[in-house]
């Protein structure tokens, strides 16, 4: 079992909608980043959460320690956010790289 | 640009052979990180350098090494290649303290 579980793995949408894409980890973490990468393969750092909740723009993301879980909302959609939203958490030992989820694949349409 | 520059962008080389792979970090961040993004097993941690010390190691391959020079650029050397180290390799840097990380564009490998 994957230490980091996204879900969909695959969404398909509307332009305008809201969108969720859930992660859930079983491992402790010291933090939580959400990733975007579109086509080509470039890598944003949309988000890094310990707790609570952060908004950038049409993006939140939110955490929830006790349940290990986090969720990535998307307010008033548009094509230019098709692309992989990718969850990946860093263990609370500090000194160690990212375990990714296997990300999710958003398509936006007009 | 994100201010962690990899070179090259695109490389080909034949099974068998040696490459090496380069990451500046931006300015002032001492953390280097290399992710392997294959087809198959999707984005994974290799190797961490910390002003000029290995950190943390990874799911990296005996046949693959790395190493952080003292202008703290890193090279991720990769020998006696299979096909199926066709990947994306991504350099990520962090600055002291900070959970926060910033990644390069990568290097897309291709093994033939």
């Amino acid at each position: 079992k994957n230490e980091v579980e996204q879900s969909p793995q695959n969404l398909t949408a509307q332009e305008g909608e809201f969108i969720t894409i859930n992660c859930s980890y079983s491992v402790g973490i010291s933090a939580l980043h959400w990733l975007q990468q579109h086509p080509g393969g470039g890598i944003v750092s949309l988000f890094m959460l310990s707790s609570g909740k952060k908004k950038h723009g049409r993006l939140i993301a939110t955490i929830n320690i006790q349940e290990k879980h986090s969720s990535l909302h998307i307010t008033a959609s548009h094509p230019r956010d098709s692309a992989v939203y990718i969850c990946a958490v860093r263990s609370g030992g500090g000194a160690d790289g990212l375990t990714f989820g296997k990300g999710t694949h958003l398509i936006i349409q007009p | 640009d994100s201010g962690v520059t990899q070179t090259p962008k695109h490389l080909i080389t034949a099974t068998g052979q040696r490459v090496t792979l380069r990451c500046s970090p931006r300015s002032g961040d001492l953390s280097v990180y290399w992710y392997q993004q294959s087809l198959d097993q999707g984005l994974q941690f290799l190797i961490q350098y910390y002003n000029g010390e290995e950190r943390a190691k990874g799911n990296i391959l005996e046949r693959f090494s790395a190493q952080q020079f003292p202008d703290l650029h890193s090279e991720l050397n990769l020998s006696s290649l299979e096909l199926g180290d066709s990947a994306l390799y991504f350099c990520a840097s962090s600055p002291r303290g900070s959970h926060g990380y910033t990644f390069g564009s990568g290097t897309r490998l291709t093994v033939v």
